[in-house]
């Protein structure tokens, strides 16, 4: 079964800075996809970036990229030149390529822009 | 992407009914899914809803519990039936957009807040 893993419960940072959020995986498929969807307090799930693994390049969305370490089995998400709209609920997933495609997720980090 | 509504957006009900949430898609999706989200908790898969076929459960879920119609491409209702305290959490619909030959995306809607006192 695959795993999930944020260590990070809780973030905060200066407006204008630089975080990284961390997340780490467990699984023995080759073939996968993983994600990072952040939740505003209004709840709405929404996709902030995704990563083929069998691409070697990182993922980037305008402010927000990530460091996918395949053989550490890790996916970070850097969020640059922070705003305070970022403030929210992020989550780390992972779907394998096979099976029913469903969504594992982390535990999530709170991330809260300071102003 | 794809637009994903959801009725209602919140409710409190009491104990021993049920609530049947809708999720609306605007564009014809294969594959849909329930999950909940318990208080300050992540997000957990309650079954998956294809069209045409049966719901599959994962572990810990049942159809008793946690019925579940998919009558056509773009909409499905998921029900929580004799509810109890512990039935509170927030319930999120999703859908699967394939993108060509890659990646599988889910996109969720905004969410059903459910309170049983």
């Amino acid at each position: 079964a695959q795993t999930v893993t944020q260590s990070q419960p809780e973030m905060s940072v200066q407006e204008a800075e630089t975080v990284t959020l961390s997340c780490t995986y467990d699984t023995s498929e080759n073939n996968y996809y993983l994600f990072w969807y952040k939740q505003p307090p209004s709840r709405q799930m929404i996709l902030v970036i995704r990563q083929e693994a069998y691409k070697q390049q990182n993922a980037t969305e305008n402010r927000f990229s990530v460091n996918f370490q395949k053989a550490a089995k890790s996916f970070s998400l850097k969020i640059s030149d922070s705003q305070l709209g970022d403030t929210a609920m992020y989550f780390c997933a992972f779907t394998s390529n096979f099976g029913n495609e469903k969504l594992t997720f982390g535990t999530g980090t709170r991330l809260t822009i300071i102003p | 992407s794809a637009v994903i509504s959801q009725k209602p957006s919140r409710d409190i009900c009491q104990r021993g009914t049920s609530l049947t949430i809708q999720c609306q898609v605007d564009s014809q999706v294969t594959m849909m899914f329930w999950y909940r989200q318990q208080p300050g908790q992540s997000l957990t898969l309650i079954a998956t809803a294809n069209q045409g076929s049966e719901a599959t459960y994962e572990s810990g879920f049942v159809i008793d519990k946690f019925p579940i119609s998919r009558p056509n491409l773009t909409f499905s209702t998921l029900t929580v039936s004799n509810m109890s305290p512990e039935d509170s959490s927030i319930y999120l619909c999703s859908v699967e957009v394939i993108a060509g030959r890659s990646t599988d995306t889910q996109y969720f809607g905004p969410g059903t807040r459910l309170t049983v006192l």
